[in-house]
């Protein structure tokens, strides 16, 4: 069975600061991987998508590497702002015959402070 | 992406009664999911919604409980039955785009029960 962790569980680093968010998997036989931006009590915005034959995408301050030998992908933000507060999630898609299916993290709760 | 709506925002109910949530896309989709937020947690699958087929139940999720609905390819609803404070939760639709097994979510219903 998939298992997704993230690290941290929480993050509060001051505005400006460059931050690394982790997510490793237990079964590297993965179709894809999403991260995702959810802001409190709100629905997910997916951020990027990394396909399983990929190293890494980037969009604007945001760059995902996956490593899917080792069973880990980082989201990493570049001078992070106050509106980058949000609750980041990553999900890992396995191919199943019927339908993909999506494995979620816990999440990491990132507060950027002005 | 897709852009999808959901139906209502929030609500809060009585113990013992039921809810139908509603779930419209822009666009046709093959793929339409349920999940549940629960406060604190991340997301769990419900089922997914087959057009022209009854909807396929994770396990712990039955259609007695949660009923649905996928009567064209933009349209789908969820209802949570005979309620009770457990199912205080966030309860999002959700979309796959084949091109990419990319997935994108609604914003959400927030369901309070009492």
């Amino acid at each position: 069975k998939q298992e997704v962790t993230q690290i941290p569980a929480a993050l509060s680093v001051p505005e400006g600061e460059n931050l690394v968010l982790n997510c490793s998997f237990t079964d590297s036989a993965i179709y894809n991987l999403q991260w995702f931006r959810q802001d409190p009590g709100k629905g997910l915005t997916s951020l990027l998508l990394i396909q399983s034959s990929q190293r890494e995408q980037t969009s604007g301050r945001l760059n995902a590497s996956l490593d899917k030998s080792s069973g880990r992908s980082t989201l990493y933000i570049a001078a992070s702002q106050p509106g980058d507060s949000a609750t980041y999630l990553c999900a890992v898609r396995r191919v199943e015959t019927s339908g993909s299916r999506l494995t979620f993290g816990e999440g990491t709760q990132l507060t950027v402070n002005p | 992406s897709a852009v999808i709506s959901q139906k209502p925002s929030r609500d809060i109910c009585q113990r013992g009664t039921s809810l139908t949530i509603q779930c419209q896309v822009d666009s046709q989709v093959t793929m339409m999911f349920w999940y549940r937020q629960q406060p604190g947690q991340s997301l769990t699958l419900i089922a997914t919604a087959n057009q022209g087929s009854e909807a396929t139940y994770e396990s712990g999720f039955v259609i007695d409980k949660f009923p649905i609905s996928r009567p064209n390819l933009t349209f789908s609803t969820l209802t949570v039955s005979n309620m009770s404070p457990e199912d205080s939760s966030i309860y999002l639709c959700s979309v796959e785009r084949r091109e990419f097994n990319e997935q994108f979510f609604g914003p959400g219903t927030r369901l309070t029960v009492l």
